[in-house]
């Protein structure tokens, strides 16, 4: 079954660094997006991507982060500069078009990387 | 905005109990909803998926039902096991900004099997 790879599983920063968290979709899938899952919390959206452009940010997605898609293949999620607040496991999601619309909506899940900002 | 609801918060029973865990919603124009598992420190398992034309979805010992109208899903295990011990989320999807769908996910409910 086709997956969304996250790379890396793990990813150490001290804070103020700036990290980019890497995803490849599945082929052919347009829709992208990513979730924040900070420890003991809810799974919260970040942001979603399609077209080359964001579609729909959220309060928390604010001018530290930053999405692209640089190569056509992979997604980033870049962060500029970390903060303690910043720890979390994140989770690339991807959604594609077929003929029928249903397949849109479903979205699959990469296996998250986890970040620590000390 | 959309809530997502889920009771318990915690559950602890013993091996081999049949179980129900709620999930509740605000906003009855979803597309889908998701019940994932989460083990601690990884990432989350899809268990089930019901589209909103369909009332439920069975998986092995899982069954999940979906009541639209009302905003209210219910995951049933059956017959469980200290293996099921995880959290559970319940996720719904609608549209967001910019016709893009868009998850909305409970709190959880944690879920301890004891042998």
């Amino acid at each position: 079954e086709p997956e969304v790879t996250q790379t890396p599983s793990h990813q150490v920063t001290q804070m103020g660094q700036e990290v980019i968290l890497r995803c490849v979709p599945i082929s052919n899938h347009l829709y992208f997006y990513w979730y924040r899952q900070i420890l003991g919390q809810k799974v919260e959206f970040l942001v979603s991507f399609y077209n080359n452009e964001i579609s729909e940010k959220s309060e928390i997605f604010d001018d530290q982060f930053s999405v692209e898609r640089p190569d056509g293949s992979n997604f980033t999620l870049k962060i500029r500069s970390t903060k303690l607040e910043d720890s979390a496991m994140y989770f690339c999601t991807t959604s594609g078009r077929f003929l029928r619309a249903v397949a849109k909506n479903i979205q699959y899940f990469g296996a998250g990387t986890r970040l620590s900002v000390l | 905005k959309q809530e997502v609801t889920q009771i318990p918060a915690a559950l602890s029973v013993p091996e081999g109990e049949n179980l129900v865990l709620n999930c509740s919603f605000t906003d009855s124009a979803i597309y889908n909803l998701q019940w994932f598992r989460q083990d601690p420190g990884k990432g989350l398992t899809s268990l089930l998926l019901i589209q909103s034309s369909q009332r439920e979805q069975t998986s092995g010992r899982l069954n999940a039902s979906l009541d639209k109208s009302s905003g209210r899903s219910t995951l049933y295990i059956a017959a469980s096991q200290p293996g099921d011990s995880a959290t559970y989320l319940c996720a719904v999807c609608f549209i967001g900004g910019g016709s893009n769908y868009k998850l909305t996910f409970g709190k959880g409910t944690l879920l301890t099997v004891n042998p």
